[in-house]
């Protein structure tokens, strides 16, 4: 069971802004680790979308935006298009179990 | 631009030990700026990481896979592998491997290799899949 917890699921209409949310816990985005987030289509490599909490590697659009507060970060969609729809995962480093971490996974639904 | 390809068997029986390797291209796996890992997916499932590398200094486990899971380096060959052993039907998933690196935007630099707990996958192989069944 993963020690970063998304929602299952979201789902936007297409022109809208989603939020998916990654809690964790003290010893993990609390203790200061960065989160990063990866945009998976099942079948295929997850694709690195944000790391460092809030930064774009080149080519992902500015669409797509990280935040982290507290215990938790999030990772925001703006403009919802209908490629949009894959598996997001958070990732974090843990202190209590000395590794990295993912999250279990958001499936993004463009309705 | 570096690539990453896993290689290995695609059927291993229970009990037996599960091998990988992980091979670099178009870069150096000598580049102390980054660490090489494993990670797997079960069908239907989460990504689950398995464990990390530094240059053959250092080795880094996943607590619930540690008394199975064994990560080494050949820099001669530019390859990484994984072993598994006593595998079971639940070790079956499709087995990624990963270039770990901490690029800090603020700074500009790449973060010191002390820093690893800041690190993030950021080339990834295509996958193995690797199913457990006799």
């Amino acid at each position: 069971q993963s020690v970063l917890t998304q929602p299952p699921s979201v789902s936007g209409a297409p022109g809208q802004r989603v939020t998916i949310s990654c809690t964790g816990s003290s010893s993990n985005i609390g203790a200061g680790y960065d989160v990063h987030w990866y945009q998976q289509l099942p079948g295929t490599a997850p694709k690195l979308l944000i790391y460092g909490n809030n930064n774009r590697p080149s080519g992902v659009p500015e669409r797509f935006s990280g935040s982290k507060s507290g215990t938790s970060a999030s990772l925001a969609i703006s403009g919802l298009q209908a490629e949009d729809e894959f598996d997001y995962y958070c990732q974090s480093y843990d202190s209590s179990l000395s590794g990295w971490l993912f999250g279990g996974g958001t499936k993004l639904t463009v309705l | 631009q570096l690539q990453l390809q896993e290689s290995g068997p695609g059927l291993v029986k229970p009990s037996e030990t599960l091998s990988l390797t992980c091979t670099v291209s178009g870069g150096s796996i000598n580049n102390r700026n980054y660490y090489w890992g494993w990670i797997r997916q079960p069908p239907g499932k989460g990504l689950e990481w398995i464990g990390t590398i530094y240059y053959s200094e250092s080795t880094y486990y996943s607590p619930s896979l540690k008394s199975r899971v064994t990560i080494s380096v050949d820099t001669s060959k530019k390859q990484f592998s994984l072993k598994l052993s006593s595998v079971t039907a639940a070790d079956t998933a499709v087995y990624y491997c990963a270039r770990h690196v901490g690029y800090d935007y603020v700074r500009g630099s790449y973060r010191l290799p002390s820093e690893y707990y800041y690190y993030y996958m950021d080339v990834w192989g295509k996958g193995t899949a690797v199913t457990v069944s006799s």
